[in-house]
């Protein structure tokens, strides 16, 4: 089954340092990973996703991930965090087991930044 | 980001009523997914639904669950007899692109607290 772990309950960052959000994925075939946002009482915003190419993903808001098939890793990234940026991620992995598209999501990382 | 619209955004009702939450996709799409998350648990899977079928379903749909499209331009999910652990955020996915370039674009969500 598909599956991505997510170790970070809260990330803590301090405005204009990078901040990195942590994700390692387990899939069985090509890999379909992609980044949620979630602000307070709010839906989930897409951000970015890797489907195949580039290592490097740019997405919305700034934000970049990078792929590491080697490690099994999809890791968030921006190389300066905003007071703004502050919310929930959740990585997710595409599952096609059932035929069809359906997501896995990790737990979810509280991201915190700090003026 | 294409804009799926859900309503109502919050329902407050006693265990064993019936409950319908509806969503309005990104238009002209024949198929769309509801996922639900559990206060400070992760967005879980519910079901796909395609061309006015079932396409998949988790062990979380059970029988009390049911999707329809009343008409050509919304979805709905009904809970016909509630219980307390379905108190919930309920989302629909909404998705652009074919294949594997599909993303999915979430609802605001409905948030359903069952008394």
């Amino acid at each position: 089954a598909q599956s991505v772990a997510q170790p970070e309950d809260q990330v803590n960052v301090a405005e204009g340092n990078p901040l990195t959000v942590k994700c390692t994925y387990s899939v069985s075939g090509n890999p379909y990973l992609f980044w949620y946002v979630q602000y307070p009482n709010r839906g989930l915003q897409f951000l970015l996703k890797y489907i195949t190419g580039d290592n490097l993903v740019k997405g919305s808001y700034g934000f970049e991930a990078e792929f590491n098939k080697s490690q099994t890793s999809f890791h968030l990234k921006k190389p300066s965090a905003l007071v703004s940026d502050s919310a929930l991620y959740f990585c997710a992995v595409r599952d096609r087991s059932g035929g069809y598209n359906k997501l896995i999501f990790g737990a979810g990382t509280r991201l915190a930044v700090h003026p | 980001e294409p804009e799926v619209t859900q309503t109502p955004s919050h329902q407050v009702t006693q265990m064993g009523q019936e409950v319908i939450l509806r969503c309005v996709p990104i238009s002209n799409h024949l198929y769309f997914y509801w996922y639900r998350q559990i206060l400070g648990q992760k967005v879980e899977f519910l079901v796909s639904f395609y061309n006015n079928e079932i396409s998949e379903k988790s062990e979380i749909f059970d029988d009390q669950f049911s999707v329809e499209r009343p008409d050509g331009s919304n979805f709905t999910l009904k809970i016909r007899s509630t219980k307390l652990e379905d108190s919930a955020m309920y989302f629909c996915a909404s998705p652009r692109g074919g294949g594997r370039e599909e993303t999915q674009y979430f609802g605001p969500g409905t948030r359903l607290l069952v008394l």
